[in-house]
């Protein structure tokens, strides 16, 4: 299947502040789907970016999609409590198989 | 729609004993997905279905483990023999594409082998 990687692997911030995590491919990516995974929950999908140069904003939340379509990252301007969680980005292989990166825990203190 | 709906949602066993998750994707979804997660190795994805066919199960990590999927509504992954290194948390999730599509998971099986 596709690999991506991602990082950081672990992001500790402080309530208000911001946080990014990055997707990057050695490989040209059709497009690439961002989740969201809460403890104990499962994945839920946020986005999909299709194009090169593309950028999403969902509220707090930005997403880019580099023009290369090689990388990608996921923006969160001053974050609350609620973002806890691993973010993970997800792409697609040859056989349309849906990969996921190693994602990235977000911890937000209070 | 319920959404994708796995069983069980915790299984405890015993070494050696076989073990069968269950998955009921979302109707009219074309795609399923099994994916183990582990702390060590993340998501993985295991195997992927297309119209009820398995388009890709390089992820399958041994012989142990098989799936199926003998109709649009219902795939199983079965473990026979399991191992304590099996324990991980088991998703299935279903897309009404294929992986160039949102994919919809379930609320995932625990695992536990001991």
């Amino acid at each position: 299947g596709q690999q991506v990687m991602q990082i950081p692997q672990y992001q500790h911030v402080q309530e208000g502040e911001d946080f990014t995590t990055y997707c990057n491919s050695s490989t040209t990516l059709s497009n690439i789907q961002w989740y969201k995974q809460r403890p104990g929950g499962h994945p839920v999908f946020l986005i999909q970016l299709v194009k090169s140069g593309e950028v999403k904003k969902q509220k707090r939340l930005t997403f880019q999609f580099g023009e290369a379509k090689k990388n990608s990252s996921l923006h969160i301007t001053a974050t609350q409590t609620t973002d806890v969680g691993t973010y993970f980005c997800a792409a697609s292989g040859s056989a349309r198989q849906l990969t996921f990166g190693s994602g990235t825990q977000l911890t937000v203190l209070p | 729609d319920a959404g994708v709906i796995q069983s069980p949602r915790h299984e405890v066993t015993e070494m050696g004993q076989e073990v069968t998750l269950r998955c009921k994707p979302i109707s009219g979804h074309n795609s399923l997905f099994w994916y183990r997660q582990t702390m060590m190795r993340g998501l993985e994805l295991l195997i992927y279905f297309n119209n009820n066919v398995p388009i890709d199960d390089s992820g399958m990590p041994e012989d142990r483990f098989s799936a199926k999927m003998p109709n649009a509504s219902f795939s199983t992954l079965k473990i026979q023999p399991s191992e304590p290194r099996d324990s991980a948390v088991y998703f299935c999730a279903s897309s009404p594409g294929q992986g160039n599509t949102e994919a919809f998971f379930g609320q995932g099986t625990r695992l536990t082998v001991v």
